[in-house]
């Protein structure tokens, strides 16, 4: 089944400490990108990736760090958390940066105290 | 930059209602609209796209019709159901001064549809 997985889907921690959410997708897709959803403002994007070792900073990129070291995975990073990091995330991916559709992922609840 | 503007919920309605979600844009060009969706405690899908002026999307009896001219692209329903309950999102792409590099959204509509 073509999906996007994202781990963990909930997560509690405390401000400073590191964390890492994981992103997979199993369709090939050369395009990755990270949002974060936020009451009354949407979806933002964070990073994205046009390829492996392709990344660039989206709407939102301050306190986030991504890699992209395989084609399938594209982990964000978050080396320092704090309150206002508190949010939804989603992983998404499509064939390209040019193509339509992008596939979402379940979402990573995040918690930051 | 690009921007979408979509009309705030929460909408009530109840089940065999007629359903308009309100979506304006401003952007240079012609962009990619899209309408997505996302059910309670699941990821966004797409629900309908178009890509150019006059293109109408439709998918599931909902349809969205890329209006340049009034720079709108409304969802519509003819006939909800309580399956149709979820958060709706205008979402837009491309354009002359936009990135393809990802989806700029509207801040998101939650319908509720009850039997």
């Amino acid at each position: 089944e073509a999906q996007v997985t994202q781990n963990p889907r909930y997560l509690i921690t405390v401000t400073g400490k590191k964390l890492t959410v994981t992103c997979s997708q199993n369709m090939n897709h050369e395009y990755m990108s990270w949002y974060r959803q936020d009451p009354g403002l949407g979806l933002r994007q964070i990073y994205y990736s046009m390829n492996v070792e392709v990344t660039d900073k989206g709407d939102v990129p301050e306190g986030y760090k991504v890699s992209r070291k395989e084609k399938r995975n594209f982990p964000l990073i978050l080396e320092s958390p704090s309150p206002n990091q508190t949010s939804l995330y989603f992983c998404a991916s499509s064939w390209g940066q040019y193509t339509d559709t992008q596939y979402f992922g379940p979402g990573t609840r995040l918690t930051v105290l | 930059g690009n921007s979408v503007t979509q009309m705030e919920g929460p909408v009530t309605l109840s089940e065999e209602a007629f359903l308009t979600i309100n979506c304006t844009y401003t952007a240079t060009g012609y962009p990619s609209l899209f309408w997505y969706v996302q059910y309670p405690g699941e990821g966004l899908q797409l629900l309908l796209k178009a890509t150019k002026a006059d293109d109408k999307g439709s998918n599931k009896g909902f349809e969205a019709t890329y209006r340049k001219e009034t720079t709108s692209f409304h969802l519509e329903k003819g006939s909800v159901q309580v399956s149709d309950s979820a958060v709706y999102f205008c979402a837009l792409k491309g354009g002359s001064g936009g990135s393809n590099y990802k989806l700029t959204f509207g801040k998101g509509t939650l319908l509720t549809v009850n039997p």
